[in-house]
């Protein structure tokens, strides 16, 4: 295993499905991130895990509910969402030390979401 | 807003020939780094450039960095049809604590 895994790479569910996406570093980084990516606009960022607590959350609505049990897996619980939340949802990680961001952001290669 | 933008949206060359994508910032900057995308793939970090570093260079990449203008470039330099792919640019600075903020990103098509 390298990398950033990200599993489903596809996923299609209805609007009162629930579903998770799942992430796994294994590069031993202590900061995960969820991205999502809709055609034609930037990357938004969703949330920042640092060493295991979420430290950043971009007014992303409730039904997206992230989780983080440990440093190398990272969770985006999905329930009831809009056929706007279609998307690509890109994990990532990094390794930040003594405050310093350096940003270096390693990406998994997502799933993209179709609800419908 | 510390959002990036990229110009142009799109750029066709011809392979063997130079790239070159700019990017423009608002507010003051930590570093700055560019990642390239392939379609329907993650983004790959290509290179960081920092705020007191003017210029970078990778292999066939070179990255200026102008923070008086607030504006980066990516130059590609004898470009080969493997590199066509979407480029952005992401900024970052400490007060916003690991939040890298992507541009639009540059769609770079390179023909055989």
């Amino acid at each position: 295993e390298t990398g950033v895994t990200q599993t489903p790479r596809h996923l299609v569910m209805g609007m009162t499905n629930k579903k998770s996406l799942k992430c796994e570093q294994h590069l031993g980084h202590n900061a995960m991130y969820w991205y999502k990516q809709s055609a034609k606009k930037p990357l938004e960022l969703m949330f920042v895990y640092s060493l295991e607590e979420r430290v950043e959350n971009n007014s992303v609505p409730s039904r997206f509910s992230p989780e983080c049990p440990n440093s190398s897996h990272l969770f985006l619980h999905l329930h009831t969402l809009q056929p706007e939340d279609s998307a690509l949802y890109l994990c990532a990680s990094s390794q930040e030390a003594g405050g310093s961001w350096t940003g270096e952001l390693f990406f998994g290669e997502g799933s993209r979401l179709t609800v419908l | 807003s510390q959002q990036g933008e990229e110009d142009p949206q799109a750029l066709s060359i011809q392979e063997g020939e130079n790239a070159t994508m700019n990017c423009s910032y608002k507010t003051s900057i930590n570093n700055l780094q560019w990642y390239r995308q392939n379609s329907g793939r993650g983004l790959v970090h290509l290179i960081l450039i920092r705020s007191n570093e003017r210029e970078k260079h990778s292999g066939r990449l070179r990255v200026t960095l102008d923070t008086s203008k607030k504006s980066s470039s990516l130059l590609i330099t004898a470009s080969r049809a493997a590199d066509t792919a979407s480029y952005f640019c992401a900024t970052i600075h400490n007060t916003n604590a690991g939040k890298s903020t992507f541009g639009d990103g540059t769609t770079l098509t390179v023909k055989p």
